[in-house]
């Protein structure tokens, strides 16, 4: 399976300043069509996983412009440029271009 | 509005079995690839199965070792999981989940717990 490594594993942040969540990929997340199958997803307590952005950069529907993702190949990263109280929960980034897919470790972001 | 119900859950014994379901409304069931993803308590997500629009093609993490299978009802517009043979480490919930077209999950249901315990 392809190991999918997430830093920091937990993330004490203040309110209004940014936060960046690195993610690692034991091999290319470049699929056979071109596309890169990295996903990220936020799940705060006692709810199911939401998508925030898919396909590295591309921020879902509703989700606030302060998201964003980049990166490449097997590195990436999810940034939030000012933290906000609903942005407390567990971020984890997934690779879909291998079956099966395989989520990283979770990265827990809370207010300091 | 998307709409992912799952259903089945509860205790079981070790080695028994277990046939989960997810009733999906709100999109053309048909047209999207499903999968299940489970989350054991206080840890992180982890692929169980996926099948193909058609359920000719099923998918399964390498875990599952021909213990669970996954099915769907196009008809009925719901995604199956059986499971059987369940160890102490199937434990968790069991979230049902909408491949979007984009190639990753953008709908997860509510999740049904399962719990193995004697």
């Amino acid at each position: 399976d392809v190991v999918v490594t997430q830093s920091p594993l937990s993330l004490p942040v203040t309110l209004g300043q940014p936060a960046s969540i690195s993610c690692r990929s034991s091999q290319s997340l470049v699929y056979s069509d071109g596309n890169t199958y990295l996903s990220w997803f936020q799940q705060r307590p006692g709810q199911s996983p939401r998508r925030l952005i898919y396909k590295v950069s591309n921020r879902d529907s509703g989700v606030p412009d302060r998201f964003s993702g980049s990166g490449s190949g097997t590195d990436f990263t999810l940034k939030i440029s000012r933290v906000e109280a609903e942005d407390v929960g567990v971020y984890y980034c997934m690779q879909g271009a291998h079956w099966p897919w395989t989520f990283g470790q979770g990265t827990k972001v809370e207010i300091k | 509005e998307v709409q992912l119900v799952e259903s089945g859950g509860g205790l079981v014994q070790p080695g028994g079995s277990l046939r989960l379901s997810c009733a999906a409304s709100g999109f053309i069931f048909s047209r999207h690839v499903m999968h299940w993803v489970r989350q054991a308590p206080g840890k992180g997500l982890e692929s169980v199965a996926g099948i193909s629009t058609d359920g000719g093609d099923t998918f399964y993490g390498n875990f599952v070792k021909g213990r669970f299978i996954i099915s769907r009802d196009n008809s009925k517009n719901t995604l199956y999981l059986q499971m059987g043979s369940l160890r102490d480490d199937d434990m968790g919930v069991y979230y049902c989940v909408r491949e979007a077209m984009t190639g990753s999950p953008d709908y997860w249901g509510q999740g049904t717990l399962v719990t193995v315990s004697s």
